[in-house]
Parts: C-alpha cells; sequence; structure tokens
C-alpha cells in the first residue's frame, strides 16, 4: 500500500514557468514532509521540508504548500530554469519509535526546455 | 567536503556471488540509513542504525542481506548470493538524533547483478 502518492510521473515546463508536484499522503501520524532533488547517478538531496503546523514555506524560488485537513501538499517551483531538470521525490514520516523513517513518492521527473 | 561518502560506486557481479558496500555518514551524525532505489521509484527503507545497535529492519531485508556498524561510525551492508533482482541503486543516508527528521544522501552504490 503506498502511503505518499506523487503526481505527476513526469512534467515537462518551458524556462521561466512554473513547475507544480502534488503529493497526498494517508498516515495522520506524519509531521515532516520534505522535497528532495535528485540528479542522475546521484543521491537525493533535501531541497525544503514544511511541518503541518505552517501552510507555506518558501526558499528562494521552491515553495511548498500545505493542507493539513486534505492531506496534501506541493512543491512549486517559480522560474524554471534548465539546471532545475531532475527528479522529485516527496517524502513523509513521524516519529514512530524515534526512527523519523520517511517513506517517498514514486518521484517526478522533471525537464526545463531553454 | 564532510558528507557522506559511499563505496564503490559501481559495482557489477555475477549471480550468486557476495558484494559488500561501505558507507561513511557525517561525522556528527550517530543515525545512519540503509534504502534501496529501483529505477522510476522513490527509496526504500531497508534498515537504519542508531549508533552500532540496528534498530529497525524492513520486510525488503531478507536473510541474504546483513548490515553492520560495528563502531558506530561506518557501516557496510553485505549481500550474500545475489540475484539478478537486487540490481539497484543502494543509498546510505544519515541523521543527528533527538527529534532531528532532516537526512543527508550520499551518492549511491549502483549494483548490476549479471
Amino acid at each position: 500500500q503506498q502511503q505518499v502518492k506523487q503526481s505527476p510521473q513526469s512534467l515537462i515546463v518551458q524556462k521561466g514557468g512554473i513547475s507544480i508536484i502534488n503529493c497526498a499522503y494517508e498516515n495522520t501520524a506524519f509531521d515532516y514532509f520534505p522535497w528532495y532533488q535528485q540528479f542522475p547517478g546521484k543521491g537525493p538531496a533535501l531541497l525544503i521540508a514544511i511541518r503541518p503546523d505552517v501552510s507555506e514555506k518558501k526558499e528562494g524560488r521552491f515553495t511548498i504548500s500545505f493542507n493539513k485537513s486534505a492531506k496534501q501538499f506541493s512543491l512549486h517551483i517559480m522560474d524554471s530554469q534548465p539546471g532545475d531538470s531532475a527528479t522529485y521525490f516527496c517524502a513523509a514520516s513521524g516519529a514512530s519509535g524515534g526512527s523519523y523513517i520517511p517513506t517517498f513518492g514514486r518521484g517526478t521527473s522533471l525537464i526545463v526546455h531553454p | 567536503d564532510t558528507g557522506v561518502s559511499q563505496d564503490p560506486r559501481h559495482k557489477i557481479t555475477k549471480r550468486g556471488q557476495n558484494v559488500t558496500f561501505r558507507c561513511d555518514p557525517i561525522s556528527e551524525h550517530n543515525r545512519l540509513y540503509w534504502y534501496r532505489q529501483t529505477l522510476g521509484q522513490g527509496p526504500e527503507f531497508l534498515t537504519y542504525f542508531q549508533n552500532e545497535a540496528q534498530l529497525e529492519k524492513s520486510r525488503l531485508l531478507s536473510d541474504r542481506f546483513s548490515a553492520e556498524r560495528p563502531k558506530g561510525s561506518f557501516s557496510t551492508l553485505e549481500i550474500q548470493r545475489t540475484e539478478q533482482g537486487d540490481s539497484a541503486m543502494y543509498l546510505c543516508a544519515s541523521s543527528r538524533s533527538g527529534g532531528s527528521y532532516e537526512q543527508y544522501f550520499g551518492p549511491g552504490t549502483r549494483l548490476t547483478v549479471t
């Protein structure tokens, strides 16, 4: 059973456009929602994260929007650049037994055309 | 750079052989996690350590897999009698304890079983 559902599977945007990736979770015990960026042949890199006590968090061109009642969160990339072309994973975790082990979505492959 | 390092980066082995991977976490991190990632999927949790204690193992971690962290620093992941289905990227991540959710990933070891 997939606990974190991510969409779309792939996304193509033009340079300067807005990229939007959505995730939905099921476990209400989750209380930390990170986004990771992964380039081919590299490990995932933490991009931005949010906790459910806020509805939005912005860092530079990257914004997370969080809807606790709908159990959904999304990543917005403003002014998308070709260098943003990568695979993006959402994740969710909670302090179950103190382990904080994240459950990842299946990823979104983003291509930004110049 | 004092990030998470993994060795080797790539490993090609024949079915039935044993392989061992190494992970060196960020020095002040006492939690260490192993994940497996297949093409088009997010990382899947395998096991995690707090210091030298292995505290949780996934059902994905079959009897052919074993992980150690003998001195609470680096960790090894061994796969015995490899199968073609073991072909994947094996990722290591580390984090602080005490309520920290942020995990930092290494570059991964790409395993190909022929």
